[in-house]
């Protein structure tokens, strides 16, 4: 089936760290991806993690994926206000060139 | 910047017209993505062309056709608009197809049916 699961919200605080959380049923994926879309801004493409990986590391950013539980993490550390915005984790379904998107989870960074 | 662009930015147009969205992938992506971002259904797969063949198809309306170019740039057509139809329409560009091919999405086009 086509369906990945994200929660709608998350609040921090400047320099916390964010962990944004995302569960998906194709376990076929072979890539995950992480894109952010600012307000009435494109996606941005922040990272990806092939499915042989555990855990991918890029400056702020840290991926984890459980693919027993079919669960996939982004933390982001040392949050900043610029950091606010909705995140979207999507998966490649079946091997082909679709993403499955989940619903998106707006991260609010106060000061 | 992806790379890739969309024009125009805003459309404001009637019931039942017709509009037409273009896309130009990066420079050297042969394969484009369209999407439908809505409030009540999210991020959706419309329509995907790998080097001007469809090469996928998701959850898009008989109504709505795309195709791709020669020059590799494509066009969504959305004919018989209705209201619900209001979006925003995103083109992705990848150099290839298949899982391995990370997808680079333009600005997007805002889409309003009144």
């Amino acid at each position: 089936g086509e369906d990945v699961e994200q929660s709608l919200f998350l609040s921090v605080r400047e320099g916390d760290s964010s962990v944004i959380n995302c569960t998906y049923t194709d376990s076929s994926s072979t890539y995950l991806y992480w894109y952010k879309q600012e307000p009435g801004a494109g996606l941005q493409l922040l990272t990806y993690i092939f499915s042989n990986m555990d855990m991918k590391q890029d400056q702020r950013l840290t991926v984890l994926l459980n693919k027993k539980d079919k669960h996939l993490s982004l933390r982001i550390a040392d949050t900043q206000t610029g950091d606010s915005a909705i995140y979207f984790c999507a998966e490649i379904y079946n091997q082909g060139g679709k993403l499955i998107f989940g619903q998106g989870t707006e991260l609010s960074v106060k000061p | 910047d992806s790379g890739v662009t969309q024009t125009p930015k805003h459309l404001i147009t009637a019931t039942g017209q017709r509009v037409t969205l273009r896309c130009s992938p990066r420079s050297g992506d042969l394969s484009v993505y369209w999407y439908q971002q809505s409030l009540d259904q999210g991020l959706q797969f419309l329509i995907q062309y790998y080097n001007g063949e469809e090469r996928a198809k998701g959850n898009i309306l008989e109504r709505f056709s795309a195709q791709q170019f020669p020059d590799l740039h494509s066009e969504l057509n959305l004919s018989s608009l209705e209201l619900g139809d209001s979006a925003l329409y995103f083109c992705a560009s990848s150099r290839r197809t298949g899982a391995g091919e990370t997808q680079y999405f333009g600005p997007g086009t805002r889409l309003l049916v009144l």
